[in-house]
């Protein structure tokens, strides 16, 4: 199967460290990427590869992955952190893009 | 910096098709043959769902729940690509939105890697007679 699987809703304390995870039979051969996503604005990339942030992206993100669970790590959480987020890869054999069911993390 | 716009109507009838259109600003939509350019769309208060993307060259996937009903082309010419969905119902209304799907990088065990790094800003678009 390549479908992802990630807990819809977290919540973290202001200034505290929360993981979101994703889960997927695919992802010990692909890189996940992650999508920050605030009401009403289009989503956003925040981590891709193994662990690359794109320009802008603070330093507090951070991504790894151990066999099927990708996960995004948020060090000393922002008030402006809290968002949906999404976790993504591509398929290798149909070169199709999977997206999981989107995590909503509430800060506290 | 490059920036997408979509384009279209907002209403569409059951039964009929859907027609989107994304201009590109600021690069080539041809200028790095490995990227892709995609839709997504979002329904209210759920989730992201891909719809399909086009590489320059006219190179298309699809997602699979969708692949009878959508067709995605390119115009490189214009700098735009576009998107078809046929026989839409009330489950077609969401925000669309186009975005680039970035050729990020290659890892020898993991493959190729891709990251939708520009969006558009999305586009409503609501079936309903």
């Amino acid at each position: 199967s390549s479908e992802l699987t990630q807990d819809p809703a977290v919540s973290v304390a202001l200034g505290q460290t929360v993981t979101i995870t994703c889960q997927g039979d695919s992802l010990s051969r692909s890189y996940v990427t992650w999508y920050q996503q605030r009401p009403g604005q289009a989503p956003l990339l925040v981590i891709y590869g193994k662990n690359s942030r794109p320009s802008g992206i603070p330093d507090r993100f951070s991504g790894s992955d151990s066999g099927n669970t990708a996960s995004l790590t948020i060090t000393g959480t922002q008030a402006e952190d809290e968002a949906a987020y999404y976790c993504s890869f591509r398929d290798r054999g149909d070169n199709r893009v999977v997206l999981g069911g989107g995590t909503q993390l509430t800060i506290l | 910096q490059v920036q997408l716009q979509e384009s279209g109507p907002g209403l569409v009838k059951p039964s009929q098709t859907l027609a989107l259109m994304c201009t590109v600003s600021g690069d080539s939509i041809s200028s790095e043959p490995r990227d892709s350019w995609g839709w997504v769309r979002q329904p209210a208060g759920k989730g992201l769902e891909w719809i399909g993307h086009i590489t320059p060259s006219g190179s298309v996937n699809y997602n699979p729940s969708l692949k009878n009903r959508v067709t995605i082309s390119i115009d490189t010419s214009k700098n735009q690509f576009a998107l078809i969905l046929t026989s839409v119902t009330a489950a077609d209304t969401a925000v669309y939105y186009c975005a680039r799907d970035r050729y990020l990088g290659l890892s020898t065990r993991r493959g190729y890697y891709y990251g939708m790094d520009v969006w558009g800003q999305g586009t409503t678009v609501s079936v309903s007679s």
